[in-house]
């Protein structure tokens, strides 16, 4: 497809699983974020990757939080030990090559943990 | 701390009102800044943009919205909406490399 992909949809899981995340962007962006939306929250910035490279992980929540990326394309998002708080939708997005570009989103995920 | 503020968490008008949604931000020197929206059902998607230049800037369906440094502000307005632009509304600031920060979001609903 055209767009941001992400998978799956829909996580339901237990407080203190793993859960990991997906996302494929769009073809030659080289560009990529992930966000949180929380109930009623607005976009909480989580990570940013140029490339396979991640220059700041300071965004991430907790150290139960890490994202990689591979092949200059697809990217997850790994939670660890998950708690309640930890639910939310995770929204990614990509870019041809910074901030400044429009960032194209994916649907999210979203994720709720028991 | 540094933030986004989004004025309204929910406005309700009717068609062809003019709309302001107010954004103000905390950031000092130079930031990007940007106007997304989410349509019901939908991702979101950029309304408009603005990095220097001409402090008012035009973006798609009609809508524009203008910097004003003195003020951290970044409203966007419209002068006539529509039934269609029911949808939620994210101001949000790039203030550094590595970084966006976005509002809470202001719902819109647009009665026919």
């Amino acid at each position: 497809g055209a767009g941001v992909s992400q998978s799956p949809s829909n996580k339901v899981t237990e407080k203190g699983k793993d859960v990991e995340l997906r996302c494929d962007p769009i073809s030659g962006h080289t560009a990529l974020y992930w966000y949180r939306q929380s109930l009623g929250q607005g976009l909480e910035f989580l990570i940013y990757f140029q490339g396979n490279s991640a220059p700041d992980k300071s965004g991430l929540p907790s150290d139960r939080f890490s994202a990689e990326r591979t092949g200059g394309s697809v990217s997850t998002l790994t939670i660890q030990r998950t708690q309640q708080e930890d639910s939310a939708v995770y929204l990614c997005a990509s870019s041809y090559s910074g901030f400044q570009e429009t960032q194209y989103f994916g649907p999210g995920t979203r994720l709720l943990v028991l | 701390a540094q933030s986004v503020s989004q004025h309204n968490h929910h406005v309700i008008l009717s068609e062809a009102a003019s709309l302001e949604l107010g954004c103000n931000y905390s950031y000092g020197g130079t930031v990007n800044l940007f106007w997304y929206v989410q349509y019901p059902g939908q991702h979101l998607q950029l309304l408009l943009k603005y990095f220097s230049g001409d402090p008012l800037v035009k973006g798609i369906k009609g809508f524009e919205a203008e910097f004003i440094k003195s003020k951290f502000s970044f409203n966007l307005r419209k002068p006539s909406v529509q039934w269609s632009d029911t949808a939620e509304y994210f101001c949000a600031v790039n203030p550094d490399y590595n970084d966006m920060r976005f509002g809470a979001g202001t719902r819109l609903t647009v009665k026919p």
